[in-house]
């Protein structure tokens, strides 16, 4: 089952901060984060594996509440390459999607000068 | 490391006609491979998971006899599309992960295809 990204779309001025949120209704063994640029392939930023994990990567960070099934992606001091979709994709813990990743919707992140 | 090399980069093709797309991993052994859809402003749907040396598995709602998989070695998986249509028309992304049925780590994904079917 998809999970549910918010919001769909974020506008920002550069310096601005932003965050984006995705939830499931299933248990999660993991959360990855991607950002896709219009006609490309999507790229990894990270992944969270237990519950409460936080990572981050330069100005990006995220965390992972395992018990809500919730993760949510903080940009900081956003710039103008953060510009993108950025898609969270959910790992099921154990059943038949061993292995699967379910992205979300998207959420269309546009950082202006 | 862990790069995917997907090709071709874009084709165009006449309705009822078939293409064929090739995804390999070019510095890690690939047991399992996932392919992807993507429809323009709609997130990648996954088609099937491509196995290597077995049957590939097919979400719901996907056909299997439209969409052929095969994956002959542990760096290369293909994607027929048989008899194209219009609505075929698509961005189709293959994906691999560094590592036998690793979560610990990411999906590392192809370029993409953009299939058009005139």
């Amino acid at each position: 089952q998809q999970p549910v990204q918010s919001p769909q779309a974020v506008i920002l001025r550069e310096g601005e901060d932003a965050v984006i949120n995705c939830s499931s209704s299933k248990a999660l063994y993991s959360v990855h984060w991607y950002r896709q640029k219009h006609g490309e392939a999507p790229v990894f930023l990270m992944i969270l594996l237990k519950g409460g994990e936080q990572k981050g990567h330069e100005k990006i960070s995220a965390s992972f509440n395992e018990k809500k099934q919730q993760s949510s992606l903080y940009l900081t001091a956003s710039q103008l390459s953060y510009s993108g979709t950025y898609f969270c994709g959910t790992e099921e813990a154990g059943g038949t999607s061993y292995g699967k990743l379910t992205f979300g919707q998207g959420t269309i992140l546009t950082v202006h000068p | 490391g862990a790069v995917v090399s997907q090709h071709p980069s874009w084709v165009i093709c006449k309705s009822g006609t078939s293409v064929k797309i090739e995804c390999r991993s070019l510095d890690f052994q690939a047991t399992t491979m996932f392919w992807y859809r993507q429809f323009p402003k709609q997130s990648l749907m996954l088609m099937a998971t491509s196995n290597e040396g077995s049957k590939a598995t097919y979400e719901q709602g996907v056909e299997k006899d439209k969409f052929l998989i095969n994956h002959a070695s542990l760096t290369l998986s293909t994607l027929t599309v048989t008899s194209a249509h219009p609505e075929d028309s698509s961005f189709y992304i293959c994906s691999a992960r560094d590592g036998l049925w690793d979560r610990g780590s990411p999906l590392h994904f192809g370029n993409g295809t953009r299939l058009t079917v005139t």
